[in-house]
């Protein structure tokens, strides 16, 4: 997977609560991305990276916010975690946007 | 706006039969064109790209692609399918223009032996 790391690759949790996901690259890609994957709506993205704390919004960004404060890390929030956040997060890495992009493992979170 | 089409959801095929996963796409610029596969309860594996030069890509598992300018197509196809592509095929699209990528909805290919 391309040096790509996500934890926790699985997590329970429950309506209201916080959320962090991270993403880890030993690559040193420029550019990092969040997605999400559901039934019949493939893959959304949610915020993306262009570098050290550069960040902008995707498709699906409300209810999620994100911070880079290092090249190799990516972090997604859930200030409150909802049940339609439950799905799999995707992270990819690029070296630049529009380039090949590489995906971690996954993580699946289910929101009770 | 950048979009990409997968018009089948599903495509079966016979072990040792030639595939085709198609793709079609709008984009503003030229584009990069990239077939993705996906295992269950794996993250999306890169298969193979188009940026420029010739219209026949080659990528890993046997798999090729062919970029036709003119019918904005990016099929992907192979020549003798096994029972182990069966999985689900993502075709994405994005630009000269640096634009970040758009997925298709994915086709799901099934081998069957």
């Amino acid at each position: 997977d391309a040096g790509i790391t996500q934890s926790p690759r699985h997590k329970v949790t429950e309506t209201g609560t916080p959320v962090t996901l991270r993403c880890h690259q030993t690559e040193n890609h420029r550019y990092m991305y969040w997605y999400r994957q559901d039934p019949g709506h493939g893959l959304r993205l949610i915020h993306y990276s262009y570098g050290v704390k550069d960040t902008d919004k995707g498709e699906v960004s409300d209810g999620y916010s994100v911070s880079r404060s290092k090249t190799e890390d990516f972090l997604l929030t859930l200030e409150s975690a909802t049940s339609s956040q439950t799905s799999v997060y995707f992270c990819a890495i690029s070296e630049w946007g529009g380039e090949t992009q590489y995906f971690g493992p996954g993580t699946r979170l289910l929101v009770l | 706006a950048q979009s990409v089409a997968q018009p089948e959801d599903q495509v079966n095929v016979a072990e040792g039969n030639p595939l085709t996963v198609k793709c079609t796409y709008s984009v503003s610029g030229n584009p990069y064109l990239f077939w993705y596969v996906q295992y269950p309860n794996r993250g999306l594996q890169f298969l193979l790209k188009y940026i420029t030069g010739d219209n026949l890509v080659k990528g890993s598992y046997g798999f090729e692609a062919e970029f036709n300018k003119s019918q904005t197509s990016f099929h992907l196809k192979k020549p003798s399918a096994l029972v182990s592509d069966s999985a689900l095929y993502f075709c994405a699209v994005s630009s000269d223009y640096g634009q970040n990528f758009v997925f298709g909805p994915g086709t799901r290919l099934s081998v069957l032996p």
